[in-house]
């Protein structure tokens, strides 16, 4: 069965600061992973991808995440954080194409000036 | 133009009520489905459809019933409601691997 593990429920930055948001993944079949934001009150809007093309993965908004199958992680990050990226992150697998993903239990992520 | 689209977007019932939560996506997915976020936020799904035909039915009560008349359509009928039914509905459509989700509805049962 496939699963992901969000590693801290709340992370807390100064604007400016480094973001890094854990996940790890459980998978016996090489996965597809997802990172998702959601704002207050909003449905989910997909930040990057990985579909085994790249390891390292771009997003948007300045966000991006390497995949590193020898430690089954889909770290994220971003380099400078921004008061506007205050929300909560999940990140997702599934199996393949037309199959469910499967969410992380979220990560809150405050931005503080 | 909006891709997933949900009605209502706030939904507010009695106890053993009977509702429904519509959904409709103009993308030409053939997969669509229904995730349910709770208090604490995490999500879960509960149905997959692909081209009208049910693939996905997590452990979820009887009383919820999706309905899919077309494929570009996902409807979620809930009978007799309970509180513990008050959660966000999310419906999604895919395309590949990539889901794209509707802005939720907030079923309030009270």
């Amino acid at each position: 069965a496939q699963s992901v593990t969000q590693l801290g429920s709340h992370v807390s930055v100064s604007e400016g600061a480094l973001v890094l948001l854990r996940c790890n993944y459980s998978s016996s079949v090489p996965p597809y992973l997802f990172w998702y934001v959601q704002y207050p009150n909003q449905g989910l809007q997909l930040l990057l991808k990985y579909t085994s093309a790249a390891t390292l993965v771009k997003g948007i908004n300045g966000f991006e995440a390497e995949f590193k199958k020898s430690e089954t992680s889909f770290h994220l990050t971003k380099p400078s954080a921004h008061m506007s990226d205050a929300a909560e992150y999940f990140c997702a697998v599934t199996k393949g194409a037309g199959t469910a993903l499967i969410f992380g239990k979220g990560t809150t992520l405050s931005v503080s000036s | 133009d909006t891709a997933v689209s949900q009605t209502p977007k706030y939904l507010v019932t009695q106890m053993g009520n009977d509702k429904s939560i519509k959904c409709e996506q103009n993308l030409g997915h053939d997969t669509m489905y229904w995730y349910k976020q709770d208090s604490k936020k995490f999500l879960k799904i509960m149905f997959s459809y692909n081209n009208k035909e049910l693939i996905i039915n997590e452990t979820v009560p009887n009383r919820f019933s999706p309905k899919s008349p077309d494929k570009a359509h996902l409807n979620l009928h809930i009978n007799s409601l309970e509180l513990g039914d008050s959660a966000v509905y999310f419906c999604a459509s895919s395309i590949e691997t990539e889901a794209f989700f509707g802005q939720g509805t907030r079923l309030t049962v009270v």
